[in-house]
């Protein structure tokens, strides 16, 4: 059972246009929301985290959105760059267990020039 | 800083053979995670660690697989008899720790095909 679902499994964009991402949970007990970003051949590497006492964050052009009623929390990618192509993952942990990660299924990135 | 060192990056073995994965942490990081990743089943969190002690192996997905933390500097994680469904990329993460959420640093995995 996927405790977190990710959408879309795949996702092209262009040069400079924004790419979103989308994540959706039912565990209520969830606090800690990261997203993590992998390049072919890498480990994921940690991009933007955000907890439920906020609606939104953001560093740089990497926005996270969070929608405590909805359970839902979306990765925007402002002006996209061809850069950016790569795997995106989205997790969540409960705040009794908060070493336990829940991934995503992952979305693959392709940003064309 | 020197992150996550995972040994080695390729591991090409036969069924039936012990395989042993290694991982270095990162200094001063108290939890560590074996994660395995397919394509079918996406990451996986295999086993963690919190200083050295193993907290959490409900994902390890029968005995053949085995994983041991001697000192905080140090973790392997061994699959005895190996077999082709074993093949995937597995990742070694690890995080300060603490009481509450912190980012996981992973290291560059490896990969491991069971012939």
């Amino acid at each position: 059972q996927q405790q977190v679902k990710q959408s879309p499994q795949s996702l092209i964009v262009q040069k400079g246009g924004i790419s979103i991402i989308n994540c959706a949970y039912e565990n209520t007990a969830f606090d800690y929301f990261p997203w993590y970003q992998q390049f072919p051949g890498k480990g994921p590497a940690l991009l933007i985290a955000i907890r439920p006492d906020v609606s939104e964050k953001k560093e740089g052009r990497f926005t996270i959105s969070f929608n405590k009623s909805a359970k839902q929390f979306s990765l925007h990618i402002m002006d996209s760059q061809p850069g950016d192509s790569a795997t995106y993952f989205c997790a969540a942990s409960p705040y009794f267990d908060f070493n336990k990660f829940y991934f995503g299924s992952g979305t693959k990135l392709n940003v064309k020039p | 800083d020197a992150g996550v060192i995972q040994s080695p990056r390729h591991e090409v073995t036969e069924m039936g053979q012990e395989v042993t994965l290694r991982c270095k942490p990162i200094s001063g990081h108290n939890s560590l995670f074996w994660y395995r990743q397919t394509m079918m089943r996406g990451l996986e969190l295999l086993i963690y660690f919190n200083n050295n002690v193993p907290i959490d192996d409900s994902g390890m997905p029968e005995d053949r697989f085995s994983a041991k933390m001697p000192n905080a500097s140090f973790s392997t994680l061994k699959i005895q008899p190996s077999e082709p469904r074993d093949s995937a990329v597995y990742f070694c993460a690890t995080s300060t720790g603490g009481s509450s959420n912190q980012p996981q640093h992973f290291g560059d995995g490896t990969r491991l095909s069971i012939l």
